[in-house]
């Protein structure tokens, strides 16, 4: 049973737009949502996250919005880079608990 | 910042052996520790959940015979792939979390390839 979904598997965006990959959860005990990029062969890198009684987080170019009602979140990168190639994943941690739910996963591509 | 170093990075075993991975924190004490495996372009599975100096807590499906987790230290836990088979071969990433900060931080990975 998948509690936290990316129902895109893959992204193409070009260099200088703004990408925005998104999430789906069922769970409405998840208290924290997380977004992690991660290179093959490596662990997951920290982004940036957000708590359940915010709708939106900014640090920089990177921004996370959170739909409770949809048990929805995206997180938009603007402008993105090619360096923002990537898998990226959500991940959510359910109430009273350390556990860290991870979704499925997007890849992204970003070309010049 | 919160540092995690897992050794070894990749190692092939023969079927039937054991193979240890070690999770280090190397710049706070991780109260909690956590192991996951990655099939290729899936997603991460929790395996286990790890506090100091108790026993591991298994997510269901997995046989905590077979995934040995030792949580010794507040620096150190360990996972143990007992009578490895080519099913095992995989990626196992641990994370820790101290009990001072919000946060999970990751290692870089182990790939384990089972011949």
């Amino acid at each position: 049973d998948q509690q936290v979904k990316q129902n895109s598997p893959s992204l193409s965006v070009q260099e200088g737009r703004i990408s925005i990959l998104n999430c789906d959860y069922t769970n409405s005990m998840f208290d924290y949502f997380l977004w992690y990029k991660k290179y093959p062969a490596e662990g997951p890198t920290f982004l940036i996250s957000i708590s359940s009684i915010k709708d939106k987080n900014e640090d920089g170019r990177f921004t996370v919005f959170l739909n409770k009602s949809a048990k929805h979140l995206s997180l938009h990168i603007v402008p993105s880079q090619p360096g923002d190639s990537a898998v990226y994943f959500c991940a959510a941690t359910p109430y009273n608990t350390d556990k860290l739910i991870f979704g499925t996963g997007t890849r992204l591509q970003v070309f010049p | 910042g919160a540092v995690v170093s897992q050794h070894p990075s990749w190692v092939i075993c023969k079927s039937g052996t054991s193979v240890k991975i070690e999770c280090r924190s190397l710049d706070f004490q991780a109260t909690t520790m956590f192991w996951y495996r990655q099939f290729p372009k899936q997603s991460l599975m929790l395996m286990a959940t790890s506090n100091e100096g108790s026993k591991a807590t298994y997510e269901q499906g997995v046989e905590k015979d077979k995934f040995l987790i030792n949580h010794a230290s507040l620096t150190l836990s360990t996972l143990t792939v007992t009578s490895a088979h080519p099913e095992d071969s995989s990626f196992y990433i641990c994370s820790a979390r101290s009990g001072e900060f919000f946060g999970y931080t990751f290692g870089s990975g182990t790939r384990l390839t089972v011949v």
